[in-house]
């Protein structure tokens, strides 16, 4: 069965630099979650869309936006690039409509490393 | 706001054993619980949520509402059961919503 795609798989970045992740969802999900999980932490909630909406936000800097397109994939913009971006940074999806509704399967992550 | 806790960073049991992961969580409402594992160098997999009262490779975990818990069990560890396990909250009763992870537990049996 298809999973969650998420690329880049890994990504190094300088300071200040912008990068943009990519997540496809499993098809027919129509929720999509973002997860940003730092060296040695638990992951944390970002934001998430639903039917292309924003449906929710938690700690995201202002730094970076994010948006789900009509085709239900979804890209997270991150600028002006710190140290601390450096994460994993996970994609999830869910769909409300199947009978094991709201399951969220994740992707393998993009590692991101700011030099 | 909502919170979980897992105690045990590192957990080592021998094959065999009964195993344990611990977790707690805070939250007003009424919340639904998950378990995920991850596997060496694989993504985060859905194991157990509360609401399922599912068995998954012989691991159960029961919501204590009381006692506010919602400890992984299993009778007889087995070495393809080191992982890091991962206990998470969505809040609102929903299993649509956000989900809080606690800090992990390593699980490593051996042999």
């Amino acid at each position: 069965a298809a999973g969650v795609i998420q690329s880049p798989r890994h990504l190094i970045k300088e300071k200040r630099e912008t990068a943009t992740l990519k997540c496809y969802p499993i098809p027919r999900h129509d929720t999509v979650y973002w997860y940003q999980q730092g060296p040695g932490q638990d992951p944390q909630f970002l934001i998430s869309f639903y039917e292309k909406m924003q449906s929710d936000k938690g700690s995201i800097p202002d730094r970076f936006s994010a948006q789900q397109f009509s085709d239900y994939h979804s890209e997270l913009n991150m600028s002006s690039l710190e140290l601390g971006d450096s994460a994993l940074y996970f994609c999830a999806s869910s769909s409300t409509s199947t009978s094991g509704g709201g399951t969220q399967y994740f992707g393998p992550g993009t590692r991101l490393l700011v030099l | 706001a909502q919170r979980v806790t897992q105690p045990e960073k590192l957990l080592s049991v021998f094959k065999g054993a009964p195993v344990e992961l611990k977790c707690n969580y805070s939250y007003s409402g009424s919340p639904e619980l998950f378990w995920y594992v991850q596997y060496s160098r694989q993504r985060l997999q859905l194991l157990l949520r509360h609401i399922s009262r599912e068995s998954i490779k012989g691991f159960t975990a029961d919501l204590n509402k009381g006692e506010t818990s919602f400890h992984l069990k299993k009778p007889f560890a087995q070495e393809e059961d080191s992982a890091m396990y991962y206990c998470a909250l969505s809040a609102g009763g929903t299993s649509y919503g956000k989900l809080t992870f606690g800090q992990g537990t390593i699980l490593t049996v051996h042999p």
